[in-house]
């Protein structure tokens, strides 16, 4: 079974410009979560999407912010760029219900350079 | 408070031989789950091991074992008979249960980059 799509795979962007990121889960899967990761302050959690709806959500400015649709495919927006948001951002996903496997697949990431 | 601790930033094992990475974690709950995963150079997080907190045995995926020791709290990986391809960042993660709902946020440490030399 296809594992995790994330694309573009590669961005660059200029400081001040809005990007957004998509990402398509496993098939039957209905949780998707986005992470950063960046050298110094590692991986972190940004939000979780389920059935269309935000179900938790990290410690991080407005201009993050993430929808899914009800393919359960999911976009994370950003907009007005800084430098620090040059990284790497992987989504990952599962299938969401309790009682469920909690095993999270993480996609191949999007690497975002802001210049 | 740092939840997931990694005291290893890097380690070296000998091809064949089998590592242990470290990993400690903090929670007042009862109920949460441990993760292991790899990241290679090329950045995809690969899943590797998952332990809940009410399992009684050890996790153990082919090669990978998990030494859970809940009273310590502690969620080693150990990887057996290594083998130059896993050379690569190796990441603890923990995901806390919330009262009533699904948590799936998974709260990362800083990684441990293992070296497999020939």
């Amino acid at each position: 079974k296809a594992g995790v799509t994330q694309t573009p795979r590669y961005l660059i962007k200029t400081r001040g410009q809005q990007v957004t990121l998509s990402c398509s889960p496993i098939s039957g899967h209905r949780s998707v979560s986005w992470y950063q990761q960046t050298p110094g302050q590692g991986l972190q959690f940004l939000f979780e999407y389920f059935s269309e709806t935000q179900r938790n959500k990290g410690n991080f400015p407005g201009r993050f912010s993430g929808r899914q649709f009800s393919n359960s495919r999911s976009e994370m927006n950003v907009s007005t760029l800084e430098l620090g948001d040059s990284a790497l951002y992987l989504c990952a996903s599962s299938f969401g219900l309790a009682g469920d496997p909690y095993e999270q697949y993480f996609g191949p990431g999007t690497r975002l350079t802001v210049t | 408070a740092q939840k997931i601790t990694q005291t290893q930033p890097g380690m070296f094992v000998q091809e064949k031989e089998a590592v242990t990475l470290d990993c400690t974690y903090d929670t007042s709950d009862q109920s949460y789950g441990l993760f292991w995963y790899k990241q290679p150079s090329s950045g995809e997080m690969i899943f590797l091991i998952y332990q809940g907190s009410y399992d009684e045995q050890n996790a153990t995926e082919g090669r990978y074992s998990l030494n859970f020791q809940k009273a310590r709290k502690s969620a080693n990986l150990v990887i057996s008979a290594s083998q130059l391809g896993d050379s690569a960042m190796y990441f603890c993660a923990m995901r806390e249960d919330l009262v009533g709902g699904s948590n799936y946020k998974l709260t990362f440490g800083k990684g441990t980059l293992l070296t497999v030399n020939p």
